[in-house]
């Protein structure tokens, strides 16, 4: 199930079983969203990224879905593994400002063997 | 695959001296770099755009004069927090832009570990 700790929210969710983790993005203007999954100690890692134009885009095993209508992404995995067990952040990046890319607040994704 | 490679991964300093991070884009050429700072258990927070022969552009509630930023060239940012206290201690991470690829997704460095004694 999803819960909301004190700080990220978290994900548990059984090996083999699809995965989606949700976030909502805060600035109407930003026209490209990004996924990272970030892991202990580490700096971020791309995962999948989706235009404004777009409303889907899929990858291996993962898929990105964007509402700009509700300014909502979510990110989808299929069939989880326990490698997978990070914390994913979604991003947005506008044209305008020095193109800055801006984090959500990240949900922490635990995968059960 | 482009690589940001960040130096030192950790560091441990004295209340009141200085720490310089550097970040550097291995295989291509980054005229835009851009620093963050993430506390435990939070997301990444926008420090600053630092700028290949220009000022660094700070983000709001960034001190510019405690987080000194040059970007010496198209390859090297660094990052230097000046008299640091224990409230500076966090993870700091930089990431660059291609300039081949400016609207392709940034790359990181993983990251330097600063503790402020």
């Amino acid at each position: 199930g999803e819960s909301v700790g004190l700080h990220l929210p978290t994900l548990s969710v059984q090996e083999g079983d699809n995965s989606i983790i949700n976030c909502a993005y805060s600035n109407s203007a930003s026209d490209y969203f990004i996924w990272y999954k970030q892991e202990s100690g580490k700096g971020p890692q791309f995962i999948i990224d989706i235009r404004s134009n777009m409303d889907k885009r899929q990858g291996q095993r993962v898929t990105v879905l964007l509402n700009k209508t509700v300014k909502h992404l979510s990110l989808q995995i299929a069939a989880t593994q326990p490698g997978d067990s990070a914390v994913y952040f979604c991003a947005e990046r506008g044209n305008t400002g020095g193109f800055k890319t801006i984090f959500g607040a990240g949900t922490r994704l635990f995968v059960k063997a | 695959g482009a690589v940001v490679s960040q130096h030192p991964s950790w560091v441990i300093c004295k209340s009141g001296t200085s720490v310089k991070i550097e970040c550097r884009s291995l295989d291509f050429q980054a005229t835009t770099m851009f620093w963050y700072r993430q506390f435990p258990k939070q997301s990444l927070m926008l420090m600053a755009t630092s700028n290949e022969g220009s000022k660094a552009t700070y983000e709001q509630g960034v001190e510019k004069d405690k987080f000194l930023i040059n970007h010496a060239s198209l390859t090297l940012s660094t990052l230097t927090v000046t008299s640091a206290h224990p409230e500076d201690s966090s993870f700091y991470i930089c990431s660059a832009r291609d300039d081949r690829a400016r609207n392709s997704p940034l790359h990181f460095g993983n990251g330097t570990r600063l503790t402020v004694t």
